[in-house]
């Protein structure tokens, strides 16, 4: 069974740091470009970070860039969120998140997430 | 303000049609395919539409998506109490080299 599993979320101070980590089964996890995607209490899916197959490619929304940090491990099939800065706004459930590519058509899905972890930023 | 731009609502009786308009620009829905996903209250978002009009397997073909141009539709036909759930659309933007959704919309069975 294809899965995602997130881990690492909390409560933290404005300021403090966090590492969220998403572990992956199922599937071959070094072919697959991953993500994170956030969502605030009652709001939208908002896109934080992608990383490609091999970290060669890496990019960040400009709400969080300079201050998060993805990475990954294939020898682990894991994928890290390193959040530094952290500020109230940042409060959200993180989703890790699988594209797949369709060679056919060369298209990308977002087609598998886990159940998120939640990070609350809060004095 | 989400990049991609739906409608924050829709309703119908049951077994009625409902349509989702998503709305984007050249770098996005121009550009790129669109996903559409399901949110039912207190889970993650599940894959419904990809590629634009494609059902990822066990999706209902009362599900289905188009493209035209910059704007995207999700139809949902014989509405179903189950149904009512978010509805997110999403595509690829060139130009923020980063994945935009819609704003949601929230869809009501009545």
């Amino acid at each position: 069974e294809v899965q995602l599993v997130e881990s690492g979320g909390g409560l933290v101070k404005p300021g403090g740091s966090l590492r969220l980590s998403c572990a992956a089964s199922g599937f071959t996890f070094s072919s697959h470009s991953m993500n994170w995607v956030r969502q605030a209490p009652g709001k939208g899916l908002e896109w934080v970070s992608s990383t490609s197959s091999s970290s060669r490619y890496i990019y960040y929304a400009d709400s969080v860039k300079g201050r998060f940090t993805i990475s990954r491990d294939n020898a682990k099939d894991s994928l890290h969120l390193q959040m530094n800065s952290l500020r109230a706004e940042d409060t959200a459930v993180y989703y890790c998140a699988r594209d797949s590519y369709d060679l056919l058509s060369g298209t990308i899905t977002m087609d598998v997430w886990g159940q998120g972890t939640t990070v609350i930023v809060s004095s | 303000q989400s990049v991609l731009t739906q409608p924050p609502s829709a309703s119908e009786p049951p077994g009625q049609r409902v349509t989702i308009s998503c709305s984007g620009s050249s770098s996005n829905i121009g550009s790129n395919t669109v996903n559409w996903y399901q949110q039912l209250p207190g889970t993650a978002p599940k894959l419904l539409i990809y590629n634009n009009n494609q059902r990822p397997s066990g999706v209902p073909d009362r599900f289905s998506g188009s493209k035209s141009g910059t704007s995207a539709s999700l139809a949902i036909s014989g509405l179903q109490s189950e149904d009512e759930a978010d509805y997110y659309c999403a595509a690829w933007d060139d130009s923020l080299d980063g994945w935009v959704f819609g704003g949601g919309t929230k869809l009501t069975v009545l």
